[in-house]
């Protein structure tokens, strides 16, 4: 039973395209991450939804949108994808603020 | 904002040598949380340090956190070749608007030789 699960594993697009990520926890968990992991491995966090309500939001151009339709869920939404999105994104929660986090298997995005 | 420096990046032992990486902070953090990254995958949860000085120890890994609660350190006895992969240090924010927000340390990317 996977607890953290994210769709698609793959994404490859050009510049200029729009795309999505989907997230969903089983966990019963009230806080969800995303986290974009360069390729030298370091991971920053994007966004935190605690029940439904933004709670984080680092400097992340506004092309990147997170929408959270229910607590179990937390989609990022890309605009006009640039070369430099390409990156792995990983999905994340916890049970709530402060507790240890449980990723995603992680996006891998390469944009051409 | 909250900055943790990780030492060193890359690490090369052999198969049965320790390995210890370092997690150092300017400011005093609430506390620290250590995950491991295997090749490919996704980091996994291994431990979380609260109190100052602490010491757990999880088989053949021991984390420390320091006195001051500014820096924090994770030993292998004797790796073994499943010890491979990235280990990231994470500090948690304490409170405020961030609480919960973790900032990660940059990894330290560990290969066993057998």
């Amino acid at each position: 039973d996977t607890a953290v699960s994210q769709t698609p594993k793959y994404l490859v697009t050009q510049m200029g395209n729009d795309k999505s990520i989907k997230c969903e926890q089983n966990l019963g968990h009230d806080t969800m991450y995303w986290y974009k992991q360069d390729s030298k491995k370091f991971l920053k966090i994007m966004f935190s939804y605690n029940n439904k309500e933004l709670i984080i939001n680092e400097t992340v151009p506004n092309r990147f949108s997170p929408k959270s339709p229910d607590k179990a869920h937390l989609n990022l939404h890309i605009n006009s994808l640039e070369l430099g999105d390409s990156a792995v994104y990983f999905c994340a929660s916890s049970r709530n603020r402060g507790y240890e986090q449980y990723f995603g298997p992680g996006t891998r995005l390469t944009v051409t | 904002g909250q900055q943790v420096m990780q030492i060193p990046q890359y690490q090369h032992v052999q198969e049965g040598e320790d390995f210890t990486t370092y997690c150092n902070s300017s400011t005093t953090l609430s506390n620290i949380q250590w995950y491991k990254q295997r090749p490919g995958g996704h980091p996994v949860f291994l431990i979380q340090l609260v109190k100052s000085g602490e010491v757990k120890k999880q088989k053949r890994l021991t984390f420390q956190f320091g006195e001051a609660k500014k820096n924090s350190s994770l030993h292998i006895t004797a790796t073994q070749t499943t010890d491979v992969g990235t280990y990231f240090c994470a500090a948690s924010n304490a409170g405020g608007t961030s609480y919960g927000k973790l900032t990660f340390g940059q990894g330290t990317i560990l290969t066993v030789h057998p």
